[in-house]
């Protein structure tokens, strides 16, 4: 099962950045945090990782709390392409890609 | 190029039949996988193969066999397909799948319709 929990979906106004919310509340010490994204009709897209530091790369950054119980997401300017499923899974360092998905957050990007 | 290539990307065919989904990387990785994703758009993984071993066996039917023939290839092959395996199937690899954090490349699926 997953052990992420994600609003079902979400909208954003295009330009305006992206703020996707997870709950991890059980994650462990060596599991990291993974955002993939899955456009429709497409196959997942590896966003950004990270495992306590805030992550920040071409496509988003990545904010973990400090207790590591949660996590968000950031598109920080949005567009109409960003609309996709975004998936929040965590996963132990050291074990095999094993990925479990959850249900995601259907973002919708508004003109 | 496509670096995950699926293929065919859709496949309609009819109950008890045999299918092959075939799947390769040009991205020089040494392990990939077959996730399912079924019509509640759950994404779940079937295998994974790291340098042609079998890692990842989850708990699937043994009518689906995994074959890899090199690193490079990952096919999934269905015998006696019934109605309940209609979905898409996501094959992906990544650059190594037993120690390390690395990033998953998917493919674009394969979407498997069973009549």
């Amino acid at each position: 099962d997953a052990k992420t929990t994600q609003p079902t979906s979400m909208d954003c106004a295009e330009g305006r950045a992206a703020n996707l919310p997870c709950n991890h509340s059980t994650i462990s010490g060596n599991e990291y945090v993974y955002w993939y994204r899955q456009i429709h009709s497409q196959g997942p897209q590896y966003i950004i990782h990270g495992l306590k530091n805030n992550e920040t790369n071409e496509m988003a950054s990545l904010i973990i709390t400090e207790d590591r119980k949660s996590s968000t997401l950031i598109l920080p300017h949005a567009t109409l392409r960003d609309t996709a499923v975004y998936y929040c899974i965590v996963r132990a360092g050291g074990a095999t890609n094993k990925l479990i998905f959850g249900t995601g957050t259907l973002l919708a990007v508004q003109p | 190029d496509t670096a995950v290539s699926q293929t065919p990307k859709y496949l309609v065919t009819q109950m008890g039949n045999d299918k092959s989904i075939k799947c390769e990387q040009n991205l020089g990785h040494d392990t990939m996988y077959w996730y399912k994703q079924d019509s509640k758009k759950f994404l779940k993984i079937m295998f994974s193969y790291n340098n042609k071993e079998l890692i990842i066996n989850e708990t699937v039917p043994n009518r689906f066999s995994p074959k890899s023939p090199d690193k490079a290839h990952l096919n999934l092959h269905i015998n006696s397909l019934e109605l309940g395996d209609s979905a898409v199937y996501f094959c992906a690899s990544s650059r190594q799948g037993r120690t390390t954090n690395e990033k998953l490349f998917f493919g674009s699926g394969t979407q498997l319709s069973v009549l």
